[in-house]
């Protein structure tokens, strides 16, 4: 089983829907959970941050962590055509300076 | 807003050729990190300094890699003997290391060994 799954995609909607994005994992010691954005030939760009289960809301962006379930979601509300770009989710076993294990991306295409 | 920096963007190589790739981190940041993406693949830990030493590295971090910090901003990866399969996206991080502090990429530097 893999460590970080995540479907590829592409995940195609007009513009103003409601996006969903998710990832599994197996590993129970993952305590920290990030969303990074990527747009071609760029890096991860950080979205979201999260400790633990719960919910956490920035603007369009919420981010859900379900840790019994071993599974994360993102919700882009309101979606926009720049939004459109390739999604990572990522997790880490400690705080701070611990290393990232990521989802290998859902590309998002948003069409106006 | 501060930001991860690296150069070059797109380094052509021969194999077998040594390379070095460059990164110049957050100023205030104490962690440093490298990680890589084959094309069409997950991006990937290969390791992490910190206090002038290597912190950890994944089995990817053989001993043709070798990272250095060799002044007060700047941060390199070597590869002493690139080989075809080193071809990939190669981004640098930091972070300060704290609790709350997640890692910031730069844009990366695409490597391609002929």
């Amino acid at each position: 089983q893999k460590e970080v799954e995540q479907d590829p995609g592409p995940l195609s909607v007009p513009e103003g829907a409601i996006v969903s994005l998710n990832c599994t994992y197996s590993n129970s010691a993952f305590q920290y959970f990030m969303w990074y954005r990527q747009y071609s030939r760029k890096g991860p760009e950080l979205l979201m941050y999260t400790y633990s289960s719960g919910n956490k809301e920035d603007g369009r962006f919420t981010a859900q962590v379900d840790k019994s379930s071993k599974y994360i979601s993102l919700f882009i509300r309101d979606s926009q055509p720049s939004d459109s770009a390739t999604y990572l989710c990522a997790m880490s076993a400690g705080a701070g300076y611990s290393t990232l294990t990521f989802g290998k991306g859902t590309m998002l295409l948003v069409s106006p | 807003e501060p930001e991860v920096t690296q150069t070059p963007s797109h380094q052509v190589t021969q194999m077998g050729q040594e390379v070095i790739l460059r990164c110049v981190p957050i100023s205030n940041h104490l962690y440093f990190y490298w990680y890589r993406q084959i094309l069409g693949q997950k991006v990937e830990f290969l390791v992490s300094f910190y206090n002038n030493e290597i912190s950890e590295k994944s089995e990817i971090f053989d001993d043709q890699f070798s990272v250095e910090r060799p002044d007060g901003s700047n941060f390199t990866l070597k590869i002493r003997s690139t080989k075809l399969e080193d071809s990939a996206m190669y981004f640098c991080a930091s972070n300060t290391g704290g609790v709350n502090s997640p890692l910031h990429f730069g844009n990366g530097t695409r490597l391609t060994v002929t």
